[in-house]
């Protein structure tokens, strides 16, 4: 089973500024299959990016992703409102797992 | 896009089974080809995939959880569901339905809005 960590735990950050959120895979995750979620308290999960770097229907271009083989970014452009809320990275080459999530917290 | 929505027990006695429903609405889960799928989230944590069933009726399953789960699907129903037996404290969570919307079954963006599933007796 690939094991994703993420850092920072919490991220502390302003309404405009980048926030730089990391994934971390136990061993290298093949064909990009690697996507970010985001989620608000008492939703469900909302599917940002997929296949490290494309974003999904919908997302806007703050929005993201890069990286490979074991390490993988989500940037965030110019923080909005609507963006303080919990991320989490989900591998689908070898089953498929999530991250134990990265909160952005309004500073 | 498809309106899920979960139902079942909201409370389960330990070594008993979990049984919950995602019933489709805005559409025939026939129509076309797709999957679908079971996450669960405890609290505080990240969410955990549980298992996928397309609409032939393949499965797909996390290997963590093979031996306990079942999905099984009744597209004349609109329906899909999940059993998970021999329950424990630990499979206290709340449970999502959800369908692939990216070009990968993983890829889930259509989810339920979850049901929370305590295990206790």
């Amino acid at each position: 089973e690939i094991v994703l960590t993420q850092s920072p735990g919490t991220l502390s950050l302003s309404p405009g500024e980048r926030a730089t959120l990391s994934c971390r895979a136990s061993q290298t995750v093949t064909s990009s299959y690697l996507a970010w979620y985001q989620q608000k308290p008492g939703q469900a999960p909302r599917l940002l990016i997929y296949g490290i770097s494309n974003r999904a229907t919908g997302i806007p271009d703050r929005f993201s992703g890069s990286g490979s083989g074991t390490d993988f970014t989500l940037t965030i452009n110019r923080l909005e409102p609507e963006d303080f809320a919990v991320y989490y990275c989900q591998q689908y080459a070898d089953s498929w797992t999530f991250g134990q999530g990265t909160k952005v917290e309004i500073k | 896009q498809l309106q899920l929505q979960e139902s079942g027990p909201g409370l389960v006695k330990p070594s008993e089974t979990l049984s919950l429903t995602c019933t489709v609405s805005g559409g025939s889960m026939s129509s076309g080809t797709y999957h679908w799928g079971w996450i669960r989230q405890s609290p505080g944590k990240g969410p955990e995939w549980i298992g996928t069933i397309s609409n032939s009726g393949s499965t797909y399953y996390n290997p963590s959880l093979q031996s306990r789960v079942t999905v099984s699907i009744d597209p004349s129903k609109n329906q899909f569901s999940l059993r998970l037996s021999s329950v424990t404290a630990a499979d206290t969570a709340v449970y999502f339905c959800a369908r692939p919307t990216g070009p990968h079954p993983a890829l889930f963006g259509n989810w339920g809005q979850g049901t929370l599933v305590t295990v206790s007796s």
